[in-house]
């Protein structure tokens, strides 16, 4: 059974970066045809698409978040990550990971909430 | 805003049948590309309901039907239970914004 796991810091501070990654267990980010992917909710609000990583490393981001997000895979740690610069409050919110199938998530981590705040 | 609009919330006594509808436009449902639905109970996150469209993923009951027309997606709950009460949500593809979410229902058991 595929299981996703977020780690990373909890607490950001405006104008810095924001870092997490996405442990992957029971199969591999290099699997031909999966992409994995980042989702956030902000609290009380409905999800949003972040962008995702194809298997062979391609990116796709949501278009007003392009400039300041960049997503990447380790294959040799079997994760992938999530950058994202310059954060406000606007980017509050609980980060999924996922992983992405004829562009559906069919598999989500738990979530870890992020905050961002002096 | 979202490109895919919900409902904000619906309500059913148990038993009952009630719908969700999820509206797009030409650059999304009306061009042809799929409607998944999410599932988010309380606290949780979500999980796959409906695959394309229509489609039930395993373990899924068969109260829960999906269909499409035109620019819009429906989904449907029947025999409505207590354990439905859920947060669901529809997501596409969009020609302009890549991948797409609705902004949400909350389904409430009365």
């Amino acid at each position: 059974q595929l299981q996703l796991q977020e780690s990373g810091s909890g607490l950001v501070k405006p104008s810095e970066t924001l870092s997490l990654s996405c442990d992957v267990s029971g199969g591999s980010v290099s699997s031909s045809g999966y992409s994995w992917a980042w989702i956030r909710q902000p609290p009380g609000k409905g999800l949003e698409w972040i962008g995702y990583i194809y298997y062979s490393g391609n990116t796709y981001y949501k278009p007003s978040l392009n400039s300041r997000v960049t997503i990447s895979l380790d294959r040799s740690r079997n994760q992938f990550s999530l950058r994202l610069t310059s954060v406000t409050a606007a980017d509050t919110a609980l980060y999924y990971c996922a992983r992405v199938t004829t562009l559906l998530f069919d598999y989500w981590g738990q979530g870890i909430p992020v905050t961002v705040s002096t | 805003q979202s490109v895919l609009t919900q409902p904000p919330s619906v309500s059913g006594a148990p038993g009952q049948r009630v719908t969700i509808s999820c509206t797009g436009s030409s650059s999304n449902i009306g061009a042809g590309y799929d409607v998944h639905w999410y599932q988010q109970l309380p606290g949780r996150a979500p999980t796959l309901l409906i695959s394309h469209d229509s489609i039930r993923p395993s373990g899924v009951p068969d109260r829960f039907s999906g269909s499409t027309s035109g620019t819009s997606a429906s989904l449907a709950i029947t025999g409505l239970q207590a354990a439905d009460e859920a947060d669901y949500y529809c997501q596409s593809y969009d020609n302009a914004l890549s991948v797409v979410f609705g902004g949400g229902t909350k389904l409430t058991v009365l």
